[in-house]
C-alpha cells in the first residue's frame, strides 16, 4: 500500500504568518491522466471534516485563497498564507491513486 | 449535501452492529460512498468503499468482518460490523466520493465502542 508521511505532528504559528505542511508519498501519485491523486482535509472540533484541496492543487468550492496546494510526484505541500485563528485545526493528506486509500498521520496547527 | 450517521454505541467483543448514513441534498444513487474511521486520539483510516453500481472494496483490517451496502431507494449507506474487536473502537464517518475521486463531503461521525 502507499504510505503517506506527514513529518510534523504539530506546527506552531502566529496569526498573519505563513505555514507549510508537507506530505511525502512512498510512490508517485501521478496517474496516466496527468493528475495527482492527493487531497487535503481540515478537521476542527465540532465541525465536519472539510475537503480543502484535490488533485494536489485545486481548491474546493468556498475554500479561501490563502490555502494553497502544491507539489508533484511524491512531495506535496499545503501552505496557508496569512493564518487566521479559525485555521487552527488538524490537517490530513489522502491518496486516492490506489486502494487501499491511505491518509497521512495528520499535522496539528497550533497558536504560538 | 448532508450526511448523517447513526447506529453507534457500546458493544461487546465478538458482537455485531450496523451503522447507517442518511444522505440528502444530492442524487445518492449517482455517487460512490466511503466509510472512514478514527480511533480515539488517532488519525483517519479508510475502511470501505461502495460504488454507484454497488461494487465494494475493503481495507484488509476489516475484510471478511465488515460489509458495506446501500439502499438507493432510502438514500442510505450502511456498514455492518461483525466479530467486533477492541481495536475497532473509533468514530466512524461516511463520506461521498467526489467526481474527481476525493472525499468531498463528510458526515459528523458516530462513535463505536467495543468493550466488555
Amino acid at each position: 500500500q502507499i504510505t503517506l508521511t506527514q513529518q510534523a505532528e504539530s506546527l506552531w504559528v502566529s496569526p498573519g504568518e505563513k505555514v507549510s505542511i508537507t506530505c511525502r508519498a512512498s510512490q508517485s501519485l501521478l496517474y496516466t491522466d496527468g493528475k495527482h491523486y492527493l487531497s487535503w482535509y481540515q478537521q476542527r472540533p465540532g465541525q465536519t471534516t472539510k475537503a480543502l484541496i484535490y488533485h494536489a492543487s485545486i481548491r474546493t468550492d468556498g475554500v479561501p485563497t490563502r490555502f494553497i496546494g502544491s507539489g508533484s510526484g511524491t512531495e506535496f505541500t499545503l501552505s496557508i498564507e496569512d493564518v487566521q485563528p479559525e485555521d487552527i485545526a488538524l490537517y490530513y493528506c489522502l491518496q486516492t491513486l490506489k486502494k487501499p486509500y491511505t491518509f497521512g498521520a495528520g499535522t496539528k496547527l497550533e497558536l504560538k | 449535501v448532508q450526511l448523517v450517521e447513526s447506529g453507534g454505541g457500546l458493544v461487546q467483543p465478538g458482537k455485531s452492529l450496523k451503522l447507517s448514513c442518511s444522505a440528502s441534498g444530492f442524487t445518492f444513487s449517482s455517487y460512490g460512498m466511503h466509510w472512514i474511521r478514527q480511533a480515539p486520539g488517532k488519525g483517519l483510516d479508510w475502511v470501505a468503499y461502495i460504488s454507484s453500481s454497488s461494487g465494494t472494496v475493503y481495507a484488509d483490517a476489516v475484510k471478511g468482518r465488515f460489509t458495506i451496502s446501500r439502499d438507493n431507494a432510502k438514500n442510505t449507506l450502511y456498514l455492518q460490523l461483525n466479530s467486533l474487536k477492541s481495536e475497532d473502537t473509533a468514530i466512524y464517518y461516511c463520506a461521498r466520493r467526489g467526481m474527481s475521486n476525493y472525499f468531498d463531503y463528510w458526515g459528523q461521525g458516530v462513535m463505536v465502542t467495543v468493550s466488555s
